[in-house]
């Protein structure tokens, strides 16, 4: 099946300071990739949707300029959380859809654990 | 509003099955998906079901029922492994999913 990686899968950082989150798919192209976050025992929350090529689309309440995604090739996306804080400690998850693949083929990252302190 | 409901916790016994239920009420429908994710892991996909019946998959079953807007996931001959919490999650009218909070699974020896 169709890979996606994440870099890093864990990062610790002091409040202040700026994280980027990488989200790449190895074998196929990705037009579409969607970045989620997750709290301990709760769901998935949609954060934004990636657009190769385009601006991302941010759901309601989440800061796209505390959030900044660059989806800058078929096979690349980035997250930076920028100025980050103990709150934004969380475990975010990327997804990509195959362009050439049917609506319902979504493939999930490992995730990345972000640690504030 | 969108809404996904599902049990927060079930408990099961090792060589046993165990039934999940799934009920949503959403703006369209275009497919209902199960995800397994182990703790501090990311989904992992068990199922899509977009007609409906019962698709069978070795141990895991799915069912539809989309004029009850109602799914369940069926584990058979359980095993440890087992233990995880189970993701229902549907595409919307935009083939936006939509998730529930998840059902965590506990096996039992």
């Amino acid at each position: 099946g169709a890979v996606v990686s994440q870099h890093p899968s864990r990062v610790i950082c002091k409040s202040g300071t700026s994280v980027k989150i990488e989200c790449r798919s190895l074998d196929f192209q990705a037009t579409t990739m969607f970045w989620y976050r997750q709290f301990p025992k709760k769901s998935l929350m949609l954060m934004a949707t990636s657009n190769e090529g385009s601006k991302a689309t941010y759901e309601q309440g989440v800061e796209k300029d505390k959030f900044l995604i660059n989806h800058a090739s078929l096979t690349l996306s980035t997250l930076t959380v920028t100025s980050a804080h103990p709150e934004d400690s969380s475990f975010y998850i990327c997804s990509a859809r195959d362009v050439g693949g049917e609506l319902n083929e979504q493939f999930f990252g490992p995730g990345t654990r972000l640690t504030v302190l | 509003g969108q809404n996904i409901d599902q049990p927060t916790e079930m408990t099961a016994t090792e060589g046993a099955i165990v039934q999940i239920n799934c009920t949503y009420q959403t703006s369209g429908f275009n497919g209902l998906f199960w995800y397994q994710q182990h703790a501090g892991e990311a989904p992992t996909f068990l199922s899509y079901n977009v007609l409906d019946g019962l698709e069978e998959k070795g141990r895991f079953s799915s069912f539809l029922s989309r004029s009850k807007g109602y799914s369940y996931l069926l584990l058979k001959e359980l095993q440890m492994k087992d233990s995880a919490s189970y993701l229902c999650a549907v595409f919307d009218s935009n083939y936006q999913l939509i998730w529930g909070a998840g059902t965590k699974l506990i096996i039992k020896p």
